[in-house]
């Protein structure tokens, strides 16, 4: 069965630190796809990146960046240089497969606190 | 402004009540999604519709009740919620291929925050 673990539930950093959100995931699939999302107090989700299970390669835009391993089943965050503007719940998420309509397995999300 | 809308963005109902949730998505999307979201809850998708057709159903309780009327509009009808039932209601959009999907980002409302009396 697929199953997304997130195993911190809340971070507290100062601003300018770098922090690491981990996600690990389970799944019998060779075709997946793997999803950031961030939820401010607002509470709206907003997308992050969507990986495939194809492309390994890291990533980064601007302050974020993502290190997909398929040996580890793992797609951690990392945010660089802090702000409180980060400060949200980060949720990670899988996709089951083509012919599965829209089934997004969530994480119980990590809430990330920046203080000034 | 999000491309997803949702009314009303908080609700106090009831138990004996019957109230509506409404989504709306201006991105042009062809799947709709509503989910749950409880304390210390991992997201809960309740329902999927693609091309108006709903095409998942998680085991949701009868006393919600999906309408989708076009493919830019979606509701959550309420009728004679439990304590339980009180949580954030989040509306969701991602365009799919017919063929079937899950691949796409799915764009998120604000959510509806809805609390039982």
């Amino acid at each position: 069965a697929q199953k997304v673990t997130q195993a911190q539930t809340e971070i507290s950093v100062v601003e300018k630190e770098d922090v690491t959100l981990d996600c690990v995931y389970e799944t019998r699939d060779t075709t997946y796809y793997l999803f950031w999302y961030k939820q401010p107090p607002s509470g709206e989700l907003v997308f992050l990146i969507r990986r495939n299970s194809f492309d390994e390669q890291n990533e980064i835009s601007g302050r974020y960046s993502w290190n997909f391993q398929k040996s580890t089943s793992s797609f951690n965050f990392t945010i660089t240089a802090s702000q409180v503007v980060d400060s949200a719940v980060y949720f990670c998420a899988l996709s089951e497969p083509r012919g599965s309509q829209g089934n997004l397995i969530f994480g119980k999300g990590t809430k990330l606190s920046v203080k000034p | 402004e999000t491309g997803v809308t949702q009314t009303p963005r908080h609700l106090v109902m009831g138990m004996t009540n019957k109230k509506s949730l409404k989504c709306e998505q201006h991105l042009g999307h062809n799947a709709m999604y509503w989910y749950k979201q409880s304390a210390k809850k991992p997201l809960e998708l309740m329902f999927v519709y693609n091309f108006k057709e709903q095409t998942e159903n998680n085991s949701v309780p009868s006393r919600f009740s999906p309408e989708c009327p076009n493919s830019s509009h979606l509701f959550l009808h309420l009728h004679t919620l439990q304590p339980e039932d009180s949580a954030l209601y989040l509306c969701a959009s991602s365009q799919e291929a017919a063929a079937g999907g899950g691949n796409q980002p799915q764009h998120f409302g604000d959510g509806t925050r809805l609390s039982i009396l």
